[in-house]
């Protein structure tokens, strides 16, 4: 069975630094695509980030250059470095795996965590 | 970025209704657009995948279809438990973008 744990969460002030982690079992994460999708408070969802298994990364442009997604083989876990974080950061997060049968996209989000607040404030 | 807009952002049905949802892109998008359901305090699931294909284990009540620009999710007869928000997706082209949600209610 699949499933999807993320930790780190919490209350950071603007300007500092969280990673986020998702931990995987019942697949190996390494082999899937993989995604961070956020959803601040009463809004909707908007998708953050992906790490194809071959290595390709990308961002939303809101966090480009100060995130970085990555992912560790050994622990079976993907991680979203947090960096220079502000108060429009403030959401809930999700990782989300990607399914096959896609048409060659990686954006079928088939399997999601249950998702952890990040909450920027001073 | 695509945008897609969602209509109604939210509607009142009744259990046994036929409910239907819209998506439309800002540019042609082909058959690359998704559905998913978000309950309260809880995370997305998907439900509709490239517009017409059913997620296993999705009740057969729900179906998607469109090409192009526009796009629309059914829910044939309205259960109690398909009271939630519903988002399309867009996954044409980076960054994929999400509609605004419609909210079902009773």
């Amino acid at each position: 069975e699949v499933q999807l744990v993320e930790t780190g969460g919490g209350l950071i002030q603007p300007g500092g630094s969280l990673r986020l982690s998702c931990a995987a079992s019942g697949f190996i994460v390494s082999y899937k695509d993989m995604n961070w999708i956020r959803q601040a408070p009463g809004k909707g969802l908007e998708w953050v980030s992906l790490l194809q298994s071959s290595g390709r990364s990308d961002y939303a442009d809101s966090v480009r250059g100060r995130f970085t997604i990555s992912r560790d083989h050994s622990n079976n876990s993907l991680y979203l470095q947090m960096n220079t974080l502000r108060a429009d950061d403030t959401a809930v997060y999700y990782c989300a795996m990607s399914s096959g049968g896609c048409m060659g996209s990686s954006g079928c989000l088939a399997y999601w965590g249950q998702g952890i607040l990040v909450t920027v404030s001073s | 970025d695509i945008q897609v807009t969602q209509s109604p952002s939210s509607l009142s049905a009744s259990v046994g209704d036929r409910v239907t949802i819209t998506c439309r892109a800002s540019q042609t998008i082909g058959i690359y657009l998704n559905w998913y359901q978000q309950k309260a305090g809880k995370a997305p699931r998907l439900l509709i995948y490239i517009a017409s294909h059913l997620q296993t284990g999705v009740p057969s009540r729900f179906s998607g279809s469109g090409f192009g620009t526009d796009f629309t999710l059914t829910i044939s007869s309205l259960q109690p438990e398909d009271f939630a928000t519903y988002y399309c997706q867009q996954i044409y082209s980076s960054p994929w973008t999400f509609g605004q949600g419609t909210k079902v209610e009773i």
